[in-house]
């Protein structure tokens, strides 16, 4: 069974960082690109980031780009998201998703909040 | 990049057929996925590749594109389809890789 678990939500203050982690079991990880889903309270689903299977190609929304870091440790099945000067309106419930053949995202985790504020 | 429409919200009876419209300019070029999220949940994939239903996903969902607008179809709607949908694509020629519609509210009514 295909299973993505995220960690390392929290409340932060603007400026802060924080370093999400995606754990993934029951496939071959070293094999799919890797995504970072966000949705902020009440509205609705935006992409963040996203990794090759070899970490070969990032890329990022225009909204954090220069600010967060996508990676992945293939030998410990598992991806994460280095999240630097927070913003208020980087609040938002981040999902980890897989990456399939048509592009689109086939398994979700079941997310983790994260909460900028002063 | 693309930018995908969706109408903020559809209302449908019991037993009836429920269309959502996701539009952008030739987005009949591209693959087209939906989601279905409930409240408090993650998105669950319910269409790829336009028209193709994942495993586990009833017959009554189905999609389709064309043109500049592609549709999921939710036939014999039951309340436990009441949910948010939302479009997606997979914009291979930008750094922008995943784009998302703004999300239709359905409505059983």
């Amino acid at each position: 069974e295909v299973q993505l678990v995220e960690s390392g939500g929290g409340l932060v203050r603007p400026g802060g960082s924080l370093r999400l982690s995606c754990a993934a079991s029951g496939f071959t990880f070293d094999i799919y690109s890797m995504n970072w889903v966000r949705q902020a309270p009440g509205k609705g689903l935006e992409w963040v980031s996203s990794i090759s299977s070899r970490s070969s190609y990032t890329y990022y929304a225009d909204s954090v780009k220069g600010r967060f870091t996508i990676s992945r440790d293939n030998a410990k099945n598992s991806q994460y998201l280095q999240m630097n000067s927070l913003r208020v309106e980087d609040t938002a419930v981040y999902y980890c998703a897989r990456d399939s053949a048509y592009g689109e995202y086939d398994y979700w985790g079941q997310g983790t909040l994260v909460t900028v504020s002063s | 990049s693309y930018v995908l429409t969706q109408p903020h919200s559809v209302s449908v009876a019991p037993g009836k057929t429920a269309r959502i419209t996701c539009e952008e300019n030739n987005i009949g070029s591209k693959s087209v996925h939906w989601y279905q999220q409930k409240p408090g949940r993650a998105p669950v994939l319910v269409i790829y590749n336009d028209s193709d239903r994942p495993s586990g996903i009833p017959e009554r969902f189905s999609g389709s594109n064309s043109g500049n607008t592609a549709t999921l179809t939710i036939s014999t709607v039951e309340a436990g389809d009441e949910a948010d949908y939302y479009c997606q694509v997979w914009d291979s020629n930008s750094d922008h890789r995943g784009v998302f519609g703004g999300g239709t509210k359905l409505t059983v009514l």
